[in-house]
């Protein structure tokens, strides 16, 4: 098992570029989250899915957009690159459980860099 | 929302000391769970701790939840470089569907 993948590693934008950031599991995880690291902040929940087609926002959506098209896929979405969008992006995965016991599993995450 | 609030921000040992972390919520939590990440590296689950007044170890880490489910903590006995890196609580989080609302974490840094 590959568990969680991210594609792309590393990543740099211009102010205004869009792009898309591909997470991928093979747990069969119904869950599955975006969070964003800066220094001093932690991990920041923006969007997270509960199931296929399923989507809602978490402490920071603004400027992002997801889509959970397939059960294993977790799309994140910048239409406008900003440069307060500079960030360490990880995606994490978990099985459905009692809600708040679910122990999540992360990608290696995406370093992406707004010029 | 609120996060929950670690300290502290960082801790230099040296190797061979204990080193402790502690998180702090204003609220009763369901349960709290710990991961670490290594310097460049992504977050990995360490425990979860759901009954008032637990105590679990692994190794030379201790895992505590305060009685009043407000306050958890962290400790490492006799610290390895292996130690190095960020530690994060995290807890529930109503306001979003009770998904995980981390910690600012706790940077260890290691003298050998």
């Amino acid at each position: 098992n590959a568990g969680v993948t991210q594609t792309p590693k590393f990543r740099v934008l211009k102010t205004g570029q869009s792009m898309t950031l591909l997470c991928a599991q093979d747990m069969n995880h119904e869950y599955m989250y975006w969070y964003r690291q800066d220094p001093g902040m932690g991990l920041r929940l923006i969007h997270y899915s509960v199931g296929e087609g399923t989507t809602a926002k978490g402490e920071v959506p603004d400027g992002y957009n997801v889509s959970r098209l397939k059960k294993q896929n977790f799309l994140l979405g910048l239409e406008s690159a900003a440069p307060s969008q500079t960030s360490v992006y990880f995606c994490a995965s978990s099985y459905f459980r009692t809600s708040g016991k679910d122990t999540q599993y992360f990608g290696p995450g995406t370093r992406l860099t707004v010029l | 929302g609120q996060q929950v609030m670690q300290i502290p921000q960082y801790q230099h040992v040296q190797e061979g000391e204990d080193f402790t972390t502690y998180c702090n919520s204003s609220t009763t939590l369901s349960n709290i769970q710990w991961y670490k990440q290594r310097p460049g590296g992504h977050p990995v689950f360490l425990i979860q701790l759901v009954k008032s007044g637990e105590v679990k170890k692994q190794k030379r880490l201790t895992f505590q939840f305060g009685e009043a489910k407000k306050n958890s903590s962290l400790h490492i006995t006799a610290t390895q470089t292996t130690d190095v890196g960020t530690y994060f609580c995290a807890r529930p989080g109503k306001e979003y569907g009770n998904k995980l609302v981390f910690g600012a974490g706790t940077i260890l840094r290691v003298k050998s």
